[in-house]
């Protein structure tokens, strides 16, 4: 119930066009779904977070969409470019703000030059 | 925005040895921070929750007296790899859940991480 399922493992996109990358959750604690970007040899980066009250959140080409019956969230990079390969992870975090982040198992993304 | 830092970036040392691994946040206060492993093309995986002024919480399977966390501050924290075996290298990252005045917010920011090879 704590796992946070991602998929796919891998993606490959031609520049400029969309990668989608999901998630999946059971536990319904988690109100918290932030998304980390990390390229190899480095720690990973908050790029964007999402909350349960609102369904979709938008930061310049980055989009998370939330669905909260279906408890699934995925992260939309629109016109994507070559220096958005990296690896992304999903993660979830329940109400008790002392408790620790879930992260899914990570998403290889390469964007084809 | 918040910045977390860690040092050494990367650390190779012999067999038996121990190594201390810092982490700190630069521009905000943390009383909690965690320690994380990566191994190649995997997750993090995350070893224990690093508390101001009282004892690390260990996941299971993490040996305490292996990897010993300090947090004396409310910017600092460290991780000692006692007597590394080759077995312990890995990609070590911290974190920092920004902490204001008491009040929590969601937000863990991570360190650029740490190499350590073990001979």
């Amino acid at each position: 119930q704590q796992q946070v399922k991602q998929s796919p493992q891998s993606l490959i996109v031609q520049k400029g066009g969309i990668s989608i990358i999901n998630c999946a959750y059971e536990n319904t604690a988690f109100d918290y779904f932030p998304w980390y970007q990390q390229f190899p040899g480095k720690g990973p980066a908050l790029l964007i977070a999402i909350r349960p009250d609102v369904s979709e959140k938008k930061e310049g080409r980055f989009t998370i969409s939330f669905n909260k019956s279906a408890k699934q969230f995925s992260l939309h990079i629109m016109d994507s470019q070559p220096g958005d390969s990296a690896t992304y992870f999903c993660a979830a975090s329940p109400w008790n703000r002392d408790d620790k982040i879930i992260f899914g198992k990570g998403t290889r993304l390469h964007i084809l030059p | 925005g918040a910045v977390v830092s860690q040092h050494p970036s990367w650390v190779i040392c012999k067999s038996g040895t121990s190594v201390k691994i810092e982490c700190r946040s630069l521009d905000f206060q943390a009383t909690t921070m965690f320690w994380y492993r990566q191994f190649p093309k995997q997750s993090l995986m995350l070893m224990a929750t690093s508390n101001e002024g009282s004892k690390a919480t260990y996941e299971q399977g993490v040996e305490k007296d292996k990897f010993l966390i300090n947090h004396a501050s409310l910017t600092l924290s460290t991780l000692t790899v006692t007597s590394a075996h080759p077995e312990d290298s890995s990609f070590y990252i911290c974190s920092a859940r920004d902490n204001l005045q008491g009040l929590h917010t969601d937000t863990q920011y991570f360190g650029p991480g740490t190499r350590l090879t073990v001979l």
